[in-house]
Formats: structure tokens, sequence, C-alpha cells
């Protein structure tokens, strides 16, 4: 029952250090995404994937790089952090339901990330 | 672009008390409409959604009816609980043009008093 499960649950880098957060979902969805919340922003779509192999930019992806080498995992990457990439990340992965069509997100409980 | 808009919190309620928490979107095509809760210190959970006007989604005894009159998607709760603190996210999903990505708004926070 492990649902998304991301990795690592905290880490604290200092400004230009680089670093992958791994996402893994045990679901079979073909969508997986990132985001990021930051305090009265609610969440922004950083990228997100619509099958293996596949990656696209979202709303704000500008210092990040992602990869879908598999259809269970999403990762992402910060190759030189900034303390502007200070936030919570959150990983999820999404399938239409049979009854509705609808995408529902299935979400991580987070990675809390520090840059100094 | 698509958008959603929510009021701004926090929402300081006594227990039993009735909640509203406004949302209203702005999108192109036709998107389905979600309400999710985020408990501290943990993800996002699905709340309720409705994915077509007039549809009403609920769960856990809040509700959420689909405007599209008047492009909303407003969160009811006849009796709250001390349980129901939280954040909730208003989002919006056009799976016709967009991959089925999220767009949430700012995001509520409740705090309902004993």
């Amino acid at each position: 029952n492990a649902g998304v499960t991301q990795t690592p649950k905290f880490r604290v880098l200092k400004t230009g250090q680089s670093m992958t957060l791994l996402c893994a979902q045990d679901m079979n969805h073909e969508y997986m995404y990132w985001y990021r919340q930051d305090p009265g922003m609610g969440l922004r779509l950083i990228h997100y994937s619509v099958g293996e192999g596949t990656t696209a930019k979202g709303e704000v992806p500008d210092g990040y790089n992602v990869s879908r080498l598999k259809k269970q995992n999403f990762l992402l990457g910060l190759e030189s952090a900034a303390p502007s990439q200070t936030s919570v990340y959150f990983c999820a992965s999404g399938g239409r339901t049979a009854s509705s069509g609808a995408n529902v997100l299935t979400f991580g409980a987070g990675s809390r990330l520090t840059v100094l | 672009g698509n958008s959603v808009t929510q009021m701004e919190g926090p929402v300081t309620l006594s227990e039993e008390a009735f909640l509203t928490i406004n949302c209203t979107y702005t999108a192109t095509g036709y998107p389905s409409l979600f309400w999710y809760v985020q408990y501290p210190g943990e993800g996002l959970q699905l709340l309720l959604k409705a994915t077509k006007a007039d549809d009403k989604g609920s769960n856990k005894g809040f509700e959420a009816t689909y405007r599209k009159e008047t492009t909303s998607f407003h969160l009811e709760k006849g009796s709250v609980q001390v349980s129901d603190s939280a954040v909730y996210f208003c989002a919006l999903s056009d799976q016709f043009r967009s991959s089925y990505k999220l767009i949430f708004g700012s995001g509520t926070r409740l705090l309902v008093r004993p």
C-alpha cells in the first residue's frame, strides 16, 4: 500500500551543490508530476511526464531537470542549488478513473529542501 | 490561461460551525474541479471532485457544486470538527488540453477550535 514514495524527506544544501530527489509510484500510473509548495503560493508545477521516456516543462522549470527512464520513477535534479529553491517538493502520479475519466492525482508526503 | 482563486485564510471556526471556503476559476475548455486537503506534515489528499457542470462532489461531510455560470466550486460542510483542521486547496484540470496537469489555488488554512 505504498502509493507514491519520495526520498529524501529532508535535505540541507549549500548554494551551488547538486542533488536529486527520487519519486517512485507503484500504481502503474502513466502521468507523473513534480510540484513545489511555497507559503501563500499554493503548489506550482515544475516538470511533468506523460509516460516513460517523456518529460515536459511546467510553470516554473528553470533550475531543475527531470528524467523518467522507468515508468515507476520520476527524478528531479538540481544542478546548482540556489536559496530561491528552498521549498517543499511534492511528487504526484495520476491516472484516469474508469468512471469519470478525470485524472485523480496521488501525492507523496513531500521533501523539504533548504538551500543555505 | 487557466487559474484558480481561493479565499485567503486562515479561517477559524468553533466546532460544529458551518464552513464555506470560496473558490472561483478561470479556464478555457471543460475543466474538472477538485478539492484537496493537506493535514500537517503530510502530502495532499483528494477530498472530492466534479467533472462537469452542476455535478456535486461529496466526501466526509464536505460538499462542492460545479457552477459553470458563476465559475465557482465552493467547499461547504455543515458541522466542522477539530479533526478537519488542515489546509484546503481548490484545483482544476483541463483534461483535453493540458495532459491532466492540476492548477492549484493558494490554499486556505482552516483551524477548528473545540
